[in-house]
């Protein structure tokens, strides 16, 4: 139980282009999903918190009009990267937490971003 | 301000050695302690994890001790194979409906053959 799936699992576009990566909880539903990055042997970076059916909470430095974030339902989030740049190129990673008292987070598998 | 410390940064165990890696925190409000395991190009998986009302967690070959007078947590892999050498993570955060983790900066695990 508790998987998380995340589309494309890697993902080459040009700079200047926008590129929408999917993460889904299959098998339980999502209340909070939470989106980070990860550069090459560093940890991983809390992007922003989205709550079913409100507005994302985006962590300080991250620019909420280039990521956007939608959690449509209980099940599916969404990140756009808007405007591409090589340096927005990084390992993206979902995360979802399920409903009622629960601390435990379930990460996807990833999504490469390479913005040529 | 990094809120959780991991150490070292990188190890290496022979097979069938014990693994330690060891997390420091600040927050005192802090009271989810997990520790994920990442392989090169997957997203973390939850190993194990522990809450301050006890001192240790035993899950086959993986045993959380936590400490929490010094603020401190460990990861004890007994029997390393070369299967675990991965990065691992810890990571701390509050119970609350809304509490994000805090991640520790990884280590790099090696188990030599």
């Amino acid at each position: 139980g508790a998987v998380v799936s995340q589309h494309p699992s890697r993902v080459i576009c040009k700079s200047g282009t926008s590129v929408k990566i999917e993460c889904r909880s299959l098998d339980f539903q999502a209340t909070t999903m939470f989106w980070y990055r990860q550069f090459p042997k560093q940890s991983l970076m809390l992007m922003a918190t989205s709550n079913e059916g409100s507005k994302a909470t985006y962590e300080q430095g991250v620019e909420k009009d280039k990521f956007l974030i939608n959690h449509a339902s209980l099940t599916l989030s969404t990140l756009t990267v808007t405007s591409a740049h090589p340096e927005d190129s990084s390992f993206y990673i979902c995360s979802a937490r399920g409903t009622g008292d629960s601390d435990e987070q379930y990460f996807g598998p990833g999504t490469r971003l390479t913005v040529t | 301000q990094q809120q959780v410390k991991q150490s070292p940064q990188s190890l290496i165990v022979q097979k069938g050695g014990i693994s330690i890696i060891n997390c420091a925190y600040e927050n005192t409000a802090f009271d989810y302690f997990p520790w994920y395991q990442q392989f090169p190009g997957k997203g973390p998986a939850l190993l194990i994890a522990i809450r301050p009302d006890v001192s240790e967690k035993k899950e086959g070959r993986f045993t959380i001790s936590f400490n929490k007078s010094a603020k401190q947590f460990s990861l004890h892999i007994m029997d390393s194979q070369p299967g675990d050498s991965a990065t691992y993570f810890c990571a701390a955060s509050m119970r609350s409906g809304y509490s994000t983790l805090t991640f520790g900066k990884g280590t790099m695990l090696l188990v030599s053959p």
